[in-house]
């Protein structure tokens, strides 16, 4: 499974759009790019996912360059429940196997008021 | 529609007792994965099963830790003799046999004394 990068932290205010991006070189063929957000005391909560170009859901959108080798988060508006852990993930999530996700330390998304 | 549920939320042993965590998995989901989750790090992998059986279990601890998915009832993780190092908070998700994202449980917090 690819390893992915992303920043540790990141701050942010009431109302402004916030891009985490996901650094992920050794990305494979068939690894789609997963994001999840994790609340304090609470499981992960699948957001989106994508394979290449542009995916938008009703709570954020992601890009996906050309090459594959990043991906960015994209949040619109944030607000206060925002503030959560972001996880970005890659593997094969369609080949019929089952997928043993790897977590990093996530990114620690602070909203402010 | 239920997502996918867990209990205890929180359980408190005593060194060297048993701990026994219920993961019931979302309805239609046949795939049930668990995860350990330290304070302030990303959650690993640990066991993923199928109705009766262990798929992939290259996350258990050797000693002390078992998981099972019968064909009836929740999966299983067991834990004997508890340490202090078996405080964490333990994660289930579950996925369709098919497409293979996850749902993750809220957790249940095992707190060794």
């Amino acid at each position: 499974l690819a390893k992915t990068t992303q920043p540790i932290s990141m701050d942010s205010y009431e109302g402004q759009e916030v891009n985490i991006t996901c650094s992920h070189n050794n990305i494979a063929t068939n690894d789609y790019i997963t994001w999840y957000q994790q609340f304090p005391s609470q499981g992960p909560r699948f957001i989106i996912q994508g394979y290449k170009t542009k995916v938008t859901n009703e709570v954020a959108s992601l890009f996906i360059p050309a090459d594959r080798k990043s991906s960015t988060l994209s949040l619109p508006r944030v607000s206060l429940s925002d503030t959560a852990v972001y996880y970005c993930l890659v593997g094969d999530m369609f080949s019929g196997g089952y997928n043993k996700l790897i977590f990093g330390a996530g990114t620690r998304l602070a909203v402010h008021p | 529609n239920a997502g996918v549920m867990q209990n205890p939320r929180h359980l408190v042993r005593r060194r060297g007792q048993e701990a026994r965590l219920r993961c019931s998995p979302m309805k239609g989901h046949s795939h049930v994965y668990w995860y350990r989750q330290l304070p302030e790090e990303g959650l690993k992998f640990m066991v993923y099963l199928q109705k009766e059986n262990i798929i992939d279990e290259s996350g258990m601890p050797k000693e002390r830790f078992s998981a099972e998915f019968p064909k009836e009832g929740p999966s299983i993780l067991r834990i004997q003799q508890v340490v202090r190092g078996d405080s964490a908070a333990y994660f289930c998700a579950s996925s369709p046999p098919i497409q293979e994202t996850q749902y993750f449980g809220p957790g249940t917090r095992l707190l060794v004394l």
